[in-house]
């Protein structure tokens, strides 16, 4: 591995279904983080972790849990799944000698029907 | 608060024109500006920073310069190719907010030869 993973690549997933997107970096960095993305807003910032064992909330938290285990992961929860939830979900992570910038997954598109 | 307002897109060029995509951030402290770019089906790569006022993060043929009496800092190529072909992000993070990061909402750029 080199840099950040993310699975699946692209899911289609049924409304109140429960599903894990998984994320994994193997840079040692401290800090990781969940964004989604849509058509006309940008990213998003959906939750973050700066360090093993915390996390926090973004700016559309809702309808999403994150957990932070150990510094490599950094999986995405949703709980139950609905169509607004449908949209690129990309894992990023910052830390190491260069704590400002940010290094992104390749994303894991989501359908939510 | 922090904020990063870009200019919409799409933009659409001919090859070896001339490339401006504004950028403008509201900020508390001294934030660090990025931009990032994104090509069809990838995640988010940086493509140049500028950590402080007056300073210019240039690469791939790619500048910009850190102004803090415009709160700008604007995308500039003399010379666009079609690989350059992507959107493109401006970005802020500030220590202030634990070093998170806020983005625009993304310009689309197509280059046409």
């Amino acid at each position: 591995i080199a840099g950040i993973t993310q699975a699946p690549t692209s899911q289609i997933l049924a409304a109140g279904r429960r599903m894990t997107l998984r994320c994994t970096q193997d840079m040692r960095h401290n800090a990781m983080y969940w964004y989604r993305q849509d058509l006309g807003l940008g990213l998003r910032l959906i939750h973050y972790s700066n360090t093993a064992g915390t996390t926090g909330k973004g700016e559309v938290p809702d309808g999403y849990s994150v957990s932070r285990a150990n510094t490599d992961d950094f999986p995405l929860t949703l709980a139950s799944a609905v169509p607004s939830q449908t949209s690129v979900y990309f894992c990023a992570s910052s830390g190491g000698t260069s704590i400002n910038e940010q290094f992104f997954g390749p994303g894991t598109r989501l359908t939510v029907l | 608060g922090n904020s990063v307002t870009q200019m919409e897109g799409p933009v659409t060029l001919s090859e070896e024109a001339f490339l401006t995509i504004n950028c403008t951030y509201t900020a508390t402290g001294y934030p660090s500006l990025f931009w990032y770019v994104q090509y069809p089906g990838e995640g988010l790569q940086l493509l140049l920073k500028a950590t402080k006022a007056d300073d210019k993060g240039s690469n791939k043929g790619f500048e910009a310069t850190y102004r803090k009496e415009t709160t700008s800092f604007h995308l500039e190529k003399g010379s666009v190719q079609v690989s350059d072909s992507a959107v493109y992000f401006c970005a802020l993070s500030s220590s202030n907010t634990g070093n998170q990061f806020y983005f625009g909402t993304g310009t689309s750029l197509t280059v046409i030869p």
